[in-house]
């Protein structure tokens, strides 16, 4: 019974390169969330997905930040032009569908620790 | 203020004592209220979610909600060294779904 799983765990790159995380959600789920968890700091929300559609991504910095889910295939987050403050770890969530007007469980993949040098 | 409060300790408390973690939260509409532990390093790692006012047990882990005085707490009883980790209180924003998370609590249980 696989959980979230992401990759790759750890992610070095230089200042201006692309980065792209991925996260494929646990069996059953049709939801997915990106948290960023910068060092010392708690969990911000990022965007919420599900198939083929972005449905919340106030929590997306304005530029050089795109998520997508796909038909087929995991979730991508992906980071343009990395900088050294997107030094973080990401985490992805997924959840089952929703039912009323509760939040389902949300559960977490492993993360991906990116660095920027 | 914040959404959603936790003091960051960090909480000591020697072994088989009882560990209270507490977070308030902001908004009324606020419906799903979710404890999660993480050690260092690693990812959140849920422990309960509570809906209703009143009390949840899980073993050792007791959460309890009061929507009234917008507040929600975690009882670790018996606590063990294992218990040692930064805990996170998450909540629902209204209309929206997607969690909202405190700063955490660290954690630490003394042998």
């Amino acid at each position: 019974n696989a959980g979230v799983m992401q990759n790759p765990r750890h992610l070095v790159r230089r200042r201006g390169q692309e980065a792209r995380l991925r996260c494929s959600p646990m069996k059953g789920h049709s939801h997915v969330y990106w948290y960023r968890q910068l060092p010392e700091e708690g969990l911000k929300f990022m965007v919420y997905l599900q198939k083929e559609n972005i449905i919340d991504e106030s929590g997306m910095p304005k530029e050089r930040f795109s998520a997508e889910f796909p038909k087929e295939g995991p979730s991508i987050l992906r980071i343009q032009q990395v900088v050294r403050g997107d030094s973080a770890a990401y985490f992805c969530a997924s959840s089952p569908r929703h039912t009323g007007g509760f939040q389902e469980t949300q559960y977490f993949g492993p993360g991906t620790r990116l660095l920027v040098l | 203020q914040k959404e959603v409060e936790q003091n960051s300790g960090p909480l000591s408390v020697p072994e088989g004592a009882i560990a209270s973690l507490n977070c308030t939260y902001s908004d009324r509409g606020s419906q799903s209220f979710f404890w999660y532990r993480q050690y260092s390093g690693k990812s959140p790692e849920l422990i309960m979610s509570i809906y209703s006012n009143g009390d949840k047990e899980d073993g050792r882990f007791t959460a309890q909600l009061n929507k009234a005085s917008q507040y929600v707490s975690l009882l670790i009883r018996d606590s063990q060294p294992s218990d040692s980790a930064t805990y996170l209180c998450a909540v629902n924003r209204p209309g929206a779904q997607k969690l909202v998370f405190g700063q955490g609590t660290r954690l630490t249980i003394n042998p």
